[in-house]
């Protein structure tokens, strides 16, 4: 595709409820990053590919996230029990080479957990 | 945690005018980089100015990187309708810092038709 896609767009789920997210990046992007927006701030780093290899995942804020990305495309960022600090804007973003060059963003997942 | 500070938070001006908005940091970064987000769309880079660079330009934005006093600035000139959006600094740090980009809270720019 031309851009980073994300699916779905939006999500509610109950508290304690486990999600999915992904994200298909651009083809060929070798770097894939994850973040959190919250409303009325800056996005937040979560976790870091390299391909298939995630060299950073400190941003992560609990053990109930996990992301992976096994073929070095595709990734899915997933949340176990939601809580409702959860909600929020999760952003994929990808990028040809290096992991501090320019940055394709997806149009990002908004969570809701009710 | 957020490294980056915007200023000024929210900016309102003219059509046509110029608008300039601020960013300061706190370590050693290896670049800077300039991001727009309208509402309910994704980011989109802008400009992209490495440690090296003092200053860089790219049609009606220009960016200034003053690493001794650790900011940046974004001038945006000739505004127009459609610039009304949040602006972010992005920086990636050197060093052992996070692979990932670390991002102010946003100036949010409202142009006045």
């Amino acid at each position: 595709g031309a851009g980073v896609s994300q699916s779905p767009r939006y999500k509610v789920a109950k508290r304690g409820q486990d999600v999915a997210l992904r994200c298909d990046p651009i083809s060929g992007h070798v770097s894939l990053f994850w973040y959190q927006q919250a409303l009325g701030q800056g996005p937040e780093f979560l976790t870091y590919f390299q391909n298939e290899a995630q060299l950073d995942k400190s941003g992560l804020p609990s053990d109930r996230f996990f992301a992976e990305r096994p073929e070095g495309s595709v990734s899915t960022l997933k949340i176990q029990r939601t809580q409702q600090e959860d909600s929020a804007v999760y952003l994929c973003a990808s990028s040809s080479t290096w992991k501090g060059a320019e940055a394709f963003f997806g149009q990002g997942t908004r969570l809701t957990v009710v | 945690s957020q490294q980056g500070e915007e200023d000024p938070q929210a900016l309102s001006i003219q059509e046509g005018e110029n608008a300039t908005m601020n960013c300061s940091y706190k370590t050693s970064i290896n670049n800077l980089q300039w991001y727009r987000q309208n509402s309910g769309r994704g980011l989109v880079h802008l400009i992209l100015i490495r440690s090296n660079e003092r200053e860089k330009h790219s049609g009606r934005l220009r960016v200034t990187l003053d690493t001794s006093k650790k900011s940046s600035s974004l001038l945006i000139t000739a505004s127009r309708a459609a610039d009304t959006a949040s602006y972010f600094c992005a920086t990636d740090m050197a060093g052992g810092g996070a692979d990932g980009l670390t991002f102010g809270k946003g100036t949010h720019l409202i142009i006045q038709p």
